[in-house]
């Protein structure tokens, strides 16, 4: 099947600096990625639909300058997230939706993020 | 608003037991219905779905049918294996959402752990 990968896999900033999680779609292109936030014990949260060569749509409530999504070309998104603070960690996973279902989503294995 | 609810876990079973998560869901119109899993350490992959009313996913000895009367789907299987240990969420679709793309939401997830 179609394979979703995410770097880092687990990363601990302090607070106030900004960190990268790249989203990448290794044997096909997508068009749309998603990214969602995890708490624990918790749904999976759509943050923000990425659509390539154009800009993100943020869902009610997720701040577009505080997440910032970039889907330049057709394997890679990236989520930035800026002036880390502490309420900012939590488990960030992407997908892609299959070209030719776009209801079916392949998911990275999630970001673990710690802001100290 | 339009929600996924699925029973809470743990659930913990021993080796060919038979298992039963239920799902329910809230949503205007038909959505699709995914049940995804997560086995640890990895991202969630598509178990099965279904797209309309009485259909049947299957997929693994797992099924789940979509009952449009009881806005449920309850995801079963018949004889568990230690293998199937791993998170399971279910999730309904909107293909409405912003156009083509498909849109999630997500249950909580159930963790299933079964025991040799």
């Amino acid at each position: 099947g179609a394979v979703v990968s995410q770097h880092p896999s687990r990363v601990i900033c302090k607070s106030g600096t900004s960190v990268k999680i790249e989203c990448r779609s290794l044997d096909f292109q997508a068009t749309t990625m998603f990214w969602y936030r995890q708490f624990p014990k918790q749904s999976l949260m759509l943050m923000a639909t990425s659509n390539e060569g154009s800009k993100a749509t943020y869902e009610q409530g997720v701040e577009k300058d505080k997440f910032l999504i970039n889907h330049a070309s057709l394997t890679l998104s990236t989520l930035t997230v800026t002036s880390a603070h502490p309420e900012d960690s939590s488990f960030y996973i992407c997908s892609a939706a299959d070209p030719a279902n776009q209801e079916t989503q392949y998911f990275g294995p999630g970001t673990r993020l710690l802001v100290l | 608003g339009d929600s996924v609810t699925q029973m809470e876990g743990p659930v913990t079973l021993s080796e060919e037991a038979f298992l039963t998560i239920n799902c329910t869901y809230t949503a205007t119109g038909y959505p699709s219905l995914f049940w995804y899993v997560q086995y640890p350490g990895e991202g969630l992959q598509l178990l099965l779905k279904a797209t309309k009313a009485d259909d049947k996913g299957s997929n693994k000895g797992f099924e789940a049918t979509y009952r449009k009367e009881t806005t449920s789907f309850h995801l079963e299987k018949g004889s568990v294996q230690v293998s199937d240990s791993a998170v399971y969420f279910c999730a309904r679709g909107d293909r409405n959402y912003g156009g083509s793309q498909g849109n999630l939401i997500f249950g909580k997830g159930t963790k299933l752990s079964v025991k040799p």
